[in-house]
């Protein structure tokens, strides 16, 4: 079985620019989950979607987005990008929303973002 | 204010020996509490994961001890190996209606000596 997979892995934008990145999560898995990591935040949670529904939501500025296709591949988008933005952008999927008791995330190896 | 807190920052153990790594808690509401593994240009794995009901779970050489009045838990890695240096996160699981609401501890990067 495929694991997750995210696309493009190393991405490098100048302030101000928008940015897409992609997410295939695994075969029959219904949610999408993106995190960012950074060596001083640390992991934090992005969004989840949920069979096309965004489901829960962290505590990002509207620059962030996303959105879930019905064939639960999940694009996040970030507009304006700044410095600050620099990170690590990891993709989960799971079968149902993540983490319930049996409904382990499977991470993606991530988009690295350079913001210069 | 950090949902989450893990110690030790960094942690540097020989071959062969016991990797602890703690992990304390505020809300009493959570109820789940993994931990997850991650290799450099790697995503994190899970590892191992606990309810609030239980006090110990065993996974081979990884075994999570949670001590529910301390609202504290940790993962021991028995006789640790080079191939278990990696960093790890301990979270902590909210279940709000019809989500799960993460909070990751900030890591610890273990280096087991040959």
């Amino acid at each position: 079985k495929a694991g997750v997979t995210q696309t493009p892995r190393y991405l490098i934008k100048t302030r101000g620019q928008q940015v897409t990145l992609s997410c295939s999560p695994i075969s029959g898995h219904r949610s999408v989950s993106w995190y960012q990591q950074t060596p001083g935040q640390g992991l934090q949670f992005l969004f989840e979607y949920f069979s096309e529904t965004q489901r829960n939501k962290g505590n990002f500025p509207g620059r962030f987005s996303g959105r879930q296709f019905s064939n639960s591949r999940s694009e996040m988008n970030v507009s304006t990008l700044e410095l600050g933005d620099s990170a690590l952008y990891l993709c989960a999927s799971s079968y149902g929303l993540a983490g319930g008791p049996g409904d382990e995330q499977f991470f993606g190896p991530g988009t690295r973002l350079t913001v210069l | 204010q950090q949902q989450v807190k893990q110690s030790p920052q960094s942690l540097i153990v020989q071959k062969g020996g016991i990797s602890i790594i703690n992990c304390a808690y505020e809300n009493t509401a959570f109820d789940y509490f993994p931990w997850y593994q991650q290799f450099p240009g790697k995503g994190p794995a899970l590892l191992i994961a606990i309810r609030p009901d239980v006090s110990e779970k065993k996974e081979g050489r990884f075994t999570i001890s949670f001590n529910k009045s301390a609202k504290q838990f940790s993962l021991h890695i028995m006789d640790s190996q080079p191939g278990d240096s990696a960093t790890y996160f301990c979270a902590a699981i909210l279940k709000i209606y019809n989500f799960n609401k993460f909070y990751f501890g900030s890591g610890t990067k273990l280096n087991v000596k040959p």
